[in-house]
């Protein structure tokens, strides 16, 4: 069992919904983050919020929106995604931003 | 700047034999660096982590890393491999552009024989 609890564990989505990732840590750790991975590829980062505050966007198509609510909560709220959106989403934690990440499993999503 | 690169896509050994999973780096200053373990349908756990001091690194579940200056690598080592630490091994570091945040490597995918 992780530390950083991830739900759903698997989401299939069309291409018109709207849905919501979530992940949650009670570690005390002040860094959040969000990674896509696709199958036997390293994760890529997209986001990291330091402090509930938004300090890194990798560039990510808007139809992709984080929110951290609080510094124990963090969102992926998802839109109009297309099918090569399909990835395990992982979110992860930290104490610092050079500290060892903290990984949920992960929410398996498909896009159809 | 900094990179890390894991030069292997995939590593063989029969249980019971010692393991190595390669790591090599590119660095301007001192570099901090990570072992990752992913199982299937898991996310990545950390296993070890080298910042400065000691070269050799002891991590979880019998693992441990060496830092070589020189040779500019930290190759993940475990004494007498099981079957059961047949998985995905990422290194990570610190990437170029100045950004903080750990990049990682492409994956080294471990498989131990009974």
């Amino acid at each position: 069992d992780t530390e950083v609890t991830q739900t759903p564990k698997h989401l299939v989505m069309g291409m018109t919904n709207k849905k919501s990732l979530k992940c949650e840590q009670h570690m005390g750790h002040r860094a959040m983050y969000w990674y896509k991975q696709k199958a036997k590829k390293p994760p890529e980062l997209m986001f990291v919020y330091s402090y509930e505050k938004l300090s890194i966007n990798e560039s990510v198509p808007s139809r992709f929106s984080p929110e951290c609510p609080n510094s124990s909560l963090l969102n992926l709220h998802l839109h109009a995604l297309q099918p090569e959106d399909s990835a395990l989403y992982l979110c992860a934690s930290s104490q610092g931003l050079n500290s060892p990440l903290h990984f949920g499993n992960g929410t398996r999503l498909t896009v159809t | 700047a900094q990179s890390v690169a894991q030069p292997e896509d995939q590593v063989n050994v029969a249980e019971g034999n010692p393991l190595t999973v390669k790591c090599t780096y590119s660095v301007s200053g001192n570099p901090y660096l990570f072992w990752y373990v992913q199982y299937p349908n898991r996310g990545l756990q950390f296993l070890l982590k080298y910042i400065t001091g000691d070269n050799l690194v002891k991590g979880s579940y019998g693992f441990e890393a060496e830092f070589n200056k020189s040779q500019t690598s930290f190759h993940l080592k475990k004494p007498s491999a099981l079957v059961s630490d047949s998985a995905l091994y990422f290194c990570a570091g610190p990437p170029s552009g100045g950004s903080y945040i750990p990049t990682f490597g492409r994956g080294t995918s471990l498989i131990v024989h009974p």
